[in-house]
Parts: C-alpha cells; sequence; structure tokens
C-alpha cells in the first residue's frame, strides 16, 4: 500500500508569490490534515479536510488555504509569501480523521521563501 | 486550552542506556497523548498513544510511556538505547472532538553514542 505521497519535495519561492502543494493520501482516507513544521514555532496544525469540507481549523492567517478533492487528494494554498513562510509542510492521513486511529505522515514540502 | 510541553531539547546516552524523554501537558477535556518520531529529511512516525484504558502504553522499537493524570506527564521510555533511535522525539495533545488537530512540543532530540 503506498504511502502519503507529497509534491514537490523542494519548493523556492519568492516574496509576494503565492504556491501550491499537494497531498495524497493513503488510498481509502477520507482525512486529509496539514502541519507547518519551523525550527522557530516547531509542529503547527493548519487545518484538516475530510469529505471535501474543512473540518479543523489551526489559528493562521487567511492566507494560507486549502481544499480536497473527490478522490480524497488535498491541496494546500499560500497566497503573498512572506520570509516567515519559509518551512516544512507535512501532510497526514487517516481513514475517518478519528482520535483513536493512526495518523500517516508524508516526507514533506520543504518550502523556501527569499 | 491544551499544551504540551517536552523537558530537554537534546538528551544524549550512551548506547545500552535508559532513555527517558519527558512531557507535560495540559488539558482541560480528557487528553489523548502521543509520541512521535522524526528521523532526517522524513516525516513522523507513531510511537505510541495513549486513548483511554491502560495507562502504560507500549510501543513499537521497544518504547513505552505511561500516563499519569496526577502529575499530568506522559513520559517515554527505553530500557536500552540503540543508535537507531537518535532522531527528534515530538510528545503531542489531542482532544476527541479534534483527532488530527494535534498540539505537539518543541522536540526533544534524542542522541545515541557509541
Amino acid at each position: 500500500k503506498a504511502g502519503v505521497t507529497q509534491t514537490p519535495r523542494y519548493l523556492i519561492k519568492t516574496r509576494g508569490q503565492q504556491v501550491t502543494l499537494s497531498c495524497s493520501p493513503i488510498s481509502g482516507h477520507r482525512s486529509v490534515s496539514w502541519y507547518q513544521q519551523t525550527p522557530g514555532q516547531g509542529l503547527q496544525f493548519l487545518f484538516e479536510y475530510f469529505s471535501e469540507t474543512q473540518r479543523n481549523k489551526g489559528n493562521f492567517p487567511g492566507r494560507f488555504s486549502g481544499r480536497q478533492f473527490s478522490n480524497s487528494r488535498s491541496e494546500m494554498n499560500v497566497s503573498t509569501l512572506e520570509l516567515g513562510d519559509s518551512a516544512l509542510y507535512l501532510c497526514a492521513s487517516s481513514p475517518q480523521g478519528q482520535v483513536n486511529e493512526k495518523l500517516f505522515f508524508g516526507s514533506g514540502t520543504q518550502l523556501s521563501v527569499l | 486550552a491544551q499544551s504540551v510541553t517536552q523537558l530537554g531539547s537534546h538528551v544524549s546516552v550512551s548506547e545500552g542506556a535508559l532513555v527517558l524523554l519527558r512531557c507535560n501537558y495540559s488539558s482541560s477535556v480528557p487528553p489523548y497523548l502521543f509520541w512521535y518520531v522524526q528521523y532526517p529529511n522524513q516525516g513522523l512516525q507513531l510511537l505510541l498513544k495513549y486513548t483511554t484504558g491502560a495507562t502504560l502504553v507500549k510501543g513499537i522499537n521497544g518504547f513505552e510511556a505511561e500516563f499519569k493524570k496526577s502529575e499530568t506527564s506522559f513520559h517515554l521510555t527505553k530500557p536500552s538505547a540503540h543508535m537507531s533511535d537518535a532522531a527528534e522525539y515530538f510528545c503531542a495533545v489531542s482532544s476527541n472532538q479534534a483527532g488530527t488537530a494535534l498540539i505537539f512540543g518543541k522536540g526533544t532530540t534524542l542522541s545515541v553514542s557509541s
């Protein structure tokens, strides 16, 4: 069974640009959640999508958005990039997004904003 | 609000020695507690979790953790460290209402010397 796949693996952008990251969950998983990892702030929850609907949201500005497609694949978009958005963005999937389920993480997309 | 504090950003042990990584949490609702491990350039992998039931939880690779409500702690231990245990370890908390919205500690880097 294939794991959680995130593309691209590395990305370099400049301030003011926008970026889209992609996440393909494990087959059969309907919940996809996103996390931002930085040396200063650590791991922070961005949002979770389940059945194409955003179900939970972290404390990030509106520049961070996402969506989920009918095949459960998810995309995350960051508009008007700032230097502080440089981070490793991790995607995780689980069957139903319940707390007693195991979360499977992808290897992440490393975003550098110059 | 929920929060997690990991005591010690770096822990160094010798191969064969006891591993003890400390985690304290704060939660106004019954917590669900997790330990994850991250190897360089990889995503997170679940080591173990506590949701309900037995307070001593056994995980993969010989790790275990004990939920102590009176001490609001969930420390991770392994009787004998192996070189392959060198990685970054994260403690996390969640609630049943937000199963995938994990709140992570800042992480502890474990170094193992021969």
